[in-house]
């Protein structure tokens, strides 16, 4: 059974700060990973999405790197701002064709000015 | 291009009530999946649909829940008798693609959820 931890649940740092979040699954048989946002009281919205074939990928200060072997994924962020402050989730899909996810608890980012 | 619609976005319902989440994935989009996030917690995968098919329901309870993808119109889940315990926020989630079957990758779109209030 596939189980995802992210590391650490929460994370307040100050504006402007470069930080790391970290996500690990058991399974290394997975397609692919995606990284979401989550607001408040709000749905998902996609950031990054990793092939199993892929190493990294990168959306403006946002890069997001896999090592499948190791069963890890990383999201790092860059300058950050205020406005990052959300909630990140990390999601794993399965090597069928079932599609569906498994997703970290998340950590809560917190940024402040 | 509209994205994954979910309505309602707030339901109250009082115990032992029925609840029907709706669920309009992508245009274009034939799978669909229901996700559920209890207060605190992170997503936990509940069924996974095509058009008129239940591929899987592994996370799904056994009992009082149930969904549908029919040939026309959203896709429903729906929960009979409802308890304080299914409080959560419902979320749907559609795709182009079913993962390795189609050499494709398999990007979820997530909906804005359904807040389901059991009072």
């Amino acid at each position: 059974k596939q189980e995802v931890t992210q590391i650490p649940a929460a994370l307040s740092v100050p504006e402007g700060e470069n930080l790391v979040l970290n996500c690990s699954f058991t399974d290394s048989a997975i397609y692919n990973l995606q990284w979401f946002r989550q607001d408040p009281g709000k749905g998902l919205t996609s950031l990054l999405l990793i092939q199993s074939s892929q190493r990294e990928q990168t959306s403006g200060r946002l890069n997001a790197s896999l090592d499948k072997s190791s069963g890890r994924s990383t999201l790092y962020i860059a300058a950050s701002q205020p406005g990052d402050s959300a909630t990140y989730l990390c999601a794993v899909s399965i090597n069928t064709n079932a599609g569906k996810s498994t997703f970290g608890d998340g950590t809560t980012l917190t940024v402040k000015p | 291009n509209a994205g994954v619609m979910q309505n309602p976005r707030h339901l109250v319902r009082r115990r032992g009530q029925e609840a029907r989440l709706r669920c309009s994935p992508v245009k274009g989009h034939s799978h669909v999946y229901w996700y559920r996030q209890l207060p605190e917690e992170g997503l936990k995968f509940m069924v996974y649909l095509q058009k008129e098919n239940i591929i899987d329901e592994s996370g799904m309870p056994k009992e009082r829940f149930s969904a549908e993808f029919p040939k026309e119109g959203p896709s429903i889940l729906r929960i009979q008798q409802v308890v304080r315990g299914d409080s959560a926020a419902y979320f749907c989630a559609s795709s182009p693609f079913s993962g390795a079957t189609s050499g494709s990758y398999n990007e979820q779109f997530f909906g804005p959820g359904t807040r389901l209030t059991v009072l």
